[in-house]
């Protein structure tokens, strides 16, 4: 069964950096296309970040361009979002997610982590 | 790509069918032929859960009694006859291109 299992998370203040990591297991890691999408308290789903199968190709969410870095290692099957300049807006559950293709761009997304939290507070 | 939902609440019977409406303000049809619409369901507690891709196309596992249709700016997706197991939040969400952008849900409970 398909499994990625996020960690990283937890009380940051702000201004201060975190990095999310996302194990993967029972796929073959490097055929797909990975993302970071995130879910603020009692809120909806928005699309943070999106890195294709070698990640020769990213994407970010206009909110978190400039702060945020996505990457990823195939060696070890797993995908980071690294988080700079913490705003208490950034405040949410961030889900790793797999994509159904190698590509982010007419592929979409289909397997979901359990999120880790992130709660940016002074 | 804005993508609206509606209704937002959906009180439904158990046994009877249900509909939820989401348009996009661009095409997600591409010259392909594909439709770029996925469906989710995020159960209570739960991670969201794909339901339908491409607009109409059940994922591994999904019951029968759901079904997706629609194409460029219009999609709907449609539960038979709803189960108690059905309630939760559901959401439309393109993968057309980068901002992938999701609809502001539809809360489904049973009256």
């Amino acid at each position: 069964e398909v499994q990625l299992v996020e960690s990283g998370g937890g009380l940051v203040q702000p201004g201060r950096s975190l990095r999310l990591s996302c194990a993967a297991s029972a796929f073959t890691f490097d055929d797909y296309a990975m993302y970071w999408v995130r879910q603020a308290p009692g809120r909806g789903l928005e699309w943070v970040s999106s890195i294709d199968w070698n990640g020769g190709s990213i994407a970010y969410a206009d909110s978190v361009k400039g702060r945020f870095a996505i990457s990823r290692d195939n060696a070890k099957n797993s995908q980071y979002l690294q988080m700079n300049s913490l705003r208490a807006e950034d405040t949410a559950l961030y889900y790793c997610v797999k994509g159904r293709g190698p590509y982010f761009d007419h592929y979409g997304m289909d397997v979901w982590g359990r999120g880790t939290p992130v709660t940016v507070s002074s | 790509i804005v993508m609206t939902q509606s209704p937002l609440s959906l009180p439904v019977t158990p046994g009877e069918p249900a509909s939820i409406s989401c348009r996009s303000s661009q095409s997600l049809l591409h010259s392909n032929g594909n439709n770029y619409l996925d469906w989710y369901l995020q159960k209570p507690g739960q991670s969201p859960q794909l339901l339908i891709y491409l607009g109409s196309n059940r994922a591994s596992g999904v019951p029968d009694r759901f079904s997706g249709s629609g194409s460029g700016t219009d999609f709907t997706l449609k539960i038979s006859r709803v189960e108690a197991e059905d309630v939760g939040i559901y959401y439309c969400v393109h993968a057309l291109k980068n901002p992938f952008t999701f609809g502001p849900g539809t809360k489904v409970d049973i009256k």
